[in-house]
């Protein structure tokens, strides 16, 4: 367990509301990931974060926006839910260096979000 | 942009044989990782094994093994002496090493449905 929670594990919400899921780590890694996990998809890239205040946009970035004010957290934002946007989401995050377990990312348990 | 393509949405194997499921990539880079995740049905993903793409000798983890292929851009994993406990989705993954230390995360496979028969 690389110490990567995930809040909220089930939300059900309506077209049109704001949501945010919320990443946070324990070990102080660097880099951290959104994913989403759709049937026949696998998983895609929404966003990433190379550092506080630094991030960047992933293969699926359109209609989310994400924050990193500290290391520990990573947010993901739904301005506008739509029905697309039900999915599972995974935050991921990476070591980095010369170690073993450098460039493996390490997933949290997922966020399943229904957008009715 | 790299692509991971995963040909066989479902396999079934019979408990205690072997199975292999295919992966092939494409990429213009010399040097990258390749993973290989495994998904039960509790939704977390765990990783079965990695390869670095220099090193010439396949990776190995207990029952489970790769077979690279970097020419032919081929990453199947074999799981010897199937169990109940591997049937989950299973997913191939290709990560660059020219991301700056990562921060282009991992570019997966759709994935394979692995079906263990009792």
């Amino acid at each position: 367990d690389a110490g990567i929670t995930q809040s909220p594990r089930h939300k059900v919400t309506e077209t049109g509301t704001p949501v945010t899921l919320r990443c946070h780590q324990t070990e102080n890694h660097r880099y951290m990931y959104w994913y989403r996990q759709d049937p026949g998809h696998g998983l895609r890239l929404i966003h990433y974060s190379y550092g506080v205040k630094d991030t960047d946009k992933g293969e699926v970035s359109d209609g989310y926006s994400v924050s990193r004010s500290k290391t520990e957290d990573f947010l993901l934002t739904l301005e506008s839910a739509t029905s697309s946007q039900t999915s599972v989401y995974f935050c991921a995050i990476t070591r980095t260096g010369a170690s073993s377990g450098a460039n493996v990312l390490t997933f949290g348990a997922g966020s399943r979000l229904t957008v009715l | 942009a790299q692509t991971v393509t995963q040909s066989q949405p479902e396999m079934s194997v019979q408990e205690a044989e072997t199975v292999t499921l295919s992966c092939t990539y494409d990429t213009s880079e010399s040097d990258y990782y390749l993973f290989w995740y495994k998904q039960p049905p509790s939704r977390q993903m765990i990783l079965v094994i990695r390869q670095e793409a220099y090193k010439q000798q396949n990776a190995t983890e207990n029952r489970f093994s790769v077979n690279f292929q970097k020419a032919a851009k081929s990453f199947s994993l074999k799981i010897s002496d199937s169990q109940l406990g591997d049937a989950a989705m299973y997913f191939c993954a290709y990560r660059s090493t020219n991301s700056g230390g990562g921060a282009d995360g991992l570019t997966f496979g759709k994935g394979t449905h692995l079906i263990i028969q009792p």
